[in-house]
């Protein structure tokens, strides 16, 4: 698997655009970018994920640079609630078997001040 | 609809036994993988049962094995346990399918087996 390269921590106010970058530089084709996050005492949960166009949904917005090296998970407005550890990770979906299988890094803990 | 449930959800056993997690996927998930999270080694991925087939594995020893069952409920067993086999060990399910438009699979992760090895 692909590997992803994470900030080991960040920080941000409520209430203020959170940018969080990954570097996937060996990328390959067939490799989609997912993003997940693991809440204190919880297991993860799925943010959002891409190929190469950038992608919205009600929790975030991914952007993925042109050349797909490497893309930037986006929080338009955080919450207390966002305080969390975000995985970067590439999943290769050719062949259709990978699908059970992430490969997580040492993601980036997001601490959100009030 | 219903998460993913395991259970126990805090399990105590002594090093040389053997313990068996058990999860329940959301109803209709045909995928189950199991992790095992460490302060030291983070997440790692264990295995996937698919249609009641191991179809990936991780780079753990044969001590970790599991099954799955005709309705997708999974168990995972550890045998002879090692103080390092400590850890938060996670179920999560998926569709595992393409879907029409992209495929998104998204994996949902149970809340976790909490197990200690005195």
């Amino acid at each position: 698997d692909a590997k992803t390269t994470q900030p080991n921590s960040m920080e941000s106010n409520e209430e203020e655009p959170v940018h969080l970058p990954c570097n996937h530089s060996t990328i390959s084709g067939t490799d989609y970018i997912h993003w997940y996050r693991q809440l204190p005492s919880q297991g993860p949960e799925y943010v959002i994920h891409g190929l190469t166009s950038n992608v919205n949904n009600r929790m975030a917005s991914l952007a993925i640079a042109e050349d797909r090296k490497s893309s930037t998970l986006i929080l338009h407005r955080a919450t207390l609630r966002d305080a969390a550890v975000y995985y970067c990770i590439l999943r290769d979906e050719a062949g259709g078997t990978s699908y059970g299988k992430l490969t997580f890094g040492q993601g980036t803990i997001l601490t959100v001040h009030p | 609809k219903a998460g993913v449930t395991q259970t126990p959800r805090y399990l105590i056993k002594t090093r040389g036994q053997q313990v068996t997690l058990s999860c329940s996927p959301i109803s209709g998930h045909r995928s189950v993988s199991w992790y095992q999270q460490t302060p030291g080694q983070g997440l790692q991925f264990l295995f996937e049962y698919f249609s009641e087939t191991q179809r990936n594995k991780g780079n753990f020893p044969g001590r970790f094995s599991g099954r799955q069952f005709s309705n997708s409920r999974s168990e995972m067993n550890v045998s002879t346990l090692e103080l390092g086999d400590s850890a938060l060990y996670l179920c999560a399910s998926s569709l595992a399918k393409a879907r029409a438009g992209g495929l998104v699979n998204e994996q949902f992760f149970g809340p976790g087996t909490r197990l200690t090895v005195l």
